[in-house]
């Protein structure tokens, strides 16, 4: 199994600005995403962080809103820019290995924008 | 275009009842299924993972049906408790294993001691 790590659990944000949230993997990971979930929504994954390059963004979702680094196998950055309140949503990391079979998830990052 | 159905959204029982939290999904090409649980406010907890070429799992009270053909997927909790009280949610993984899951609404359920 792996243990995620996300950082800040929770965050009330000005409108405008912008955040950083980091999510660790306690264990060398293939696959690592990252997802939203809005109020009583369910999850929409937002792109795949790929080691030492680009992030792979899902539709509707672009890399100037949200973009996202993985410099290494168990680490991951996701920012979200410019926030609107219709960014406030429980963002989360979740990882997993290419040939295994369970997807893991952090505890998410709450964020409000006020 | 997959897509994930979870009725019913939201369900309250009395405590010690079992009960069926039901997932449909439209593409029966599937690599894998998973149920989780998600306390308010808080993230996702796997519970169980059934594999394309499986039909059930099981882990203590829990246990998770696949019928790929049909497309559709049951968790099954035995004697309730109010400690069960949560949001399940299903998601399937994509076929070309890219490790992205494509979630259901969830059913919210409520254990009444």
């Amino acid at each position: 199994s792996a243990v995620i790590s996300q950082k800040p659990s929770r965050d009330i944000c000005q409108r405008g600005t912008s955040l950083t949230i980091q999510c660790q993997v306690d264990s060398q990971v293939t696959m690592m995403f990252w997802y939203r979930q809005q109020p009583g929504q369910s999850l929409t994954l937002i792109a795949t962080a790929n080691q030492g390059s680009e992030a792979t963004y899902e539709s509707g979702f672009v890399i100037d809103k949200f973009p996202i680094s993985r410099p290494n196998l168990t680490f991951s950055t996701l920012t979200v820019s410019n926030m609107s309140p219709e960014d406030s949503s429980i963002y989360l990391c979740s990882a997993g290995a290419l040939s295994g079979n369970t997807i893991y998830f952090g505890e998410g990052s709450w964020l409000t924008v006020v | 275009k997959q897509e994930v159905t979870q009725i019913p959204a939201a369900l309250s029982v009395p405590e010690g009842e079992n009960l069926v939290l039901n997932c449909s999904f439209t593409d029966s090409a599937i690599y894998n299924l998973q149920w989780f649980r998600q306390d308010p406010g808080k993230g996702l907890t796997s519970l169980l993972l059934i594999q394309s070429s499986q039909r059930e799992q099981t882990s203590g009270r829990l246990n998770a049906s696949l019928d790929k053909s049909s497309g559709r997927s049951t968790l099954y909790i035995a004697a309730s408790q109010p400690g069960d009280s949560a949001t399940y949610l299903c998601a399937v993984r994509r076929p070309s294993n890219t490790g992205k899951l494509i979630f259901g609404q969830g059913t919210t359920l409520q254990v009444k001691p």
